[in-house]
């Protein structure tokens, strides 16, 4: 069974500091890792992935995350955050094994950046 | 990216009544999936949609109350039966797609029993 775990209910950042996301996950093998985004009143959009290859990988909007095969983790980061980035922000895994491709979320992470 | 659109983007139903959304996708895809997003929590996958059999549902959900439809690669509909205010939530369908199928969502229908 895969799972996903976002610790923090809310994160609070000042704009222009950096913005962290965290994010650890649980699955019986190699893992497809995804992060989303919610804003108000909108459907999820897809920021980035880690699928093999480089640990670090960059997306959307600035974000990155960065894969740690040895703590199973999957932070999302962003170096200068912005007021826009106020979010909700969602981890997902799905295993490479699993030919459905169902995805886990983690409960999600609300980012509020104040001016 | 995709373009994934949802009828109704939101309604307000009375109790006992259902309520139909409709997801229509930008390509053929095989399998669409349908999501619940309850107030202030996280998506709960309902069920697969495959073209062409039934849809395949999670524990917790069942066909007489979230009765799928897809009657086409591009298309689906997902029936709230019976409705009762804990059903208020947000509805999202996905498709998969891209290189390492990652989901693509839609805009999602925000639904409130009363």
């Amino acid at each position: 069974a895969q799972s996903v775990a976002q610790p923090e209910d809310q994160v609070n950042v000042a704009e222009g500091n950096p913005l962290t996301v965290k994010c650890t996950y649980s699955v019986s093998g190699n893992p497809y890792l995804f992060w989303y985004v919610q804003y108000p009143n909108r459907g999820l959009q897809f920021l980035l992935k880690y699928i093999t290859g480089d640990n670090l990988v960059k997306g959307s909007y600035g974000f990155e995350a960065e894969f740690n095969k040895s703590q199973t983790s999957f932070h999302l980061k962003k170096p200068s955050a912005l007021v826009s980035d106020s979010a909700l922000y969602f981890c997902a895994v799905r295993e490479t094994t699993d030919s459905w491709g169902k995805f886990q979320f983690g409960a999600g992470t609300q980012v509020v950046v104040t001016p | 990216s995709a373009v994934i659109s949802q009828k109704p983007s939101r309604d307000i139903c009375q109790r006992g009544t259902s309520l139909t959304i409709q997801c229509q996708v930008d390509s053929q895809v095989t399998m669409m999936f349908w999501y619940r997003q309850q107030p202030g929590q996280s998506l709960t996958l309902i069920a697969t949609a495959n073209q062409g059999s039934e849809a395949t549902y999670e524990s917790g959900f069942v066909i007489d109350k979230f009765p799928i439809s897809r009657p086409n690669l591009t298309f689906s509909t997902l029936t709230v039966s019976n409705m009762s205010p804990e059903d208020s939530s947000i509805y999202l369908c996905a498709r998969r797609g891209g290189l390492n199928n990652e989901q693509f969502f839609g805009p999602g229908t925000r639904l409130t029993v009363l």
